[in-house]
């Protein structure tokens, strides 16, 4: 258990929907970041906030925004819902967000997308 | 631009040595993570190499050479749980250096 929850474990919606998954990052971890993990790609990096601010943005399409609020925890809303976007979403959170640390990913919320 | 190769699938047998490589091609360079994961589960962190050389841990080694943009992954005294993917991931040198870029990762198949 590396600390790190998200919620829903798994949401099935349809298109054009729009849906939010939550992250909670490790107790002390200022950084959260979020990422899509699909069966022909690899993991990728969409988004990672530090703090409460956008620190670095990756190919995230604008159709998907997230936000990092007071208490650190993190939304990643997904609208305008496509086939497509069936996938697993991690997300995963550090100590500070620099150059050195180590990320710890949560369990993943799979996200079906009929 | 970024380019991250690593094997697609290896098998190997229960007890033995696997070595599995990464080489990649970054904008600079800041750290190499070793990442492994299961099925359907989250990557769980195993290694961080920023410095030429060896690093050990257990069962598990990793290797960096930065002047020949080449990593590898050791893992000895193969379990049937170590049946997993194995990803690894570079740091590179941007302005905003938390981002990190993965490769699509090395099944890894143990077989009794």
């Amino acid at each position: 258990d590396s600390g790190v929850t998200q919620t829903p474990k798994h949401l099935i919606t349809a298109t054009g929907q729009r849906v939010t998954l939550r992250c909670s990052p490790r107790s002390g971890d200022l950084s959260v970041y979020w990422y899509q993990q699909s069966l022909d790609q690899g993991l990728q990096f969409l988004i990672q906030y530090y703090n409460g601010e956008e620190r670095a943005k990756g190919n995230i399409l604008e159709r998907f925004s997230a936000q990092q609020f007071p208490d650190l925890h993190s939304e990643l809303n997904l609208s305008s819902l496509e086939l497509g976007d069936s996938a697993l979403y991690f997300c995963a959170s550090s100590v500070s967000g620099s150059g050195t640390d180590t990320q710890y990913f949560g369990p993943g919320t799979r996200l079906t997308v009929l | 631009g970024q380019n991250i190769d690593q094997p697609t699938e290896m098998t190997a047998t229960e007890g033995a040595i696997v070595q599995i490589n990464c080489t990649y091609q970054t904008s600079g360079f800041n750290g190499l993570f070793w990442y492994q994961q299961h099925a359907g589960e989250a990557p769980t962190f195993l290694s961080y190499n920023v410095l030429d050389g060896l690093e050990e841990k257990g069962r598990f080694s990793s290797f960096l050479s930065r002047s020949k943009g080449y990593s590898y992954l050791l893992l000895k005294e193969l379990q049937m749980k170590d049946s997993a993917s194995y990803l690894c991931a570079v740091r590179p040198l941007y302005s905003s250096a938390s981002k990190i870029i993965f490769g699509s990762g090395t099944r890894l198949s143990i077989r009794p």
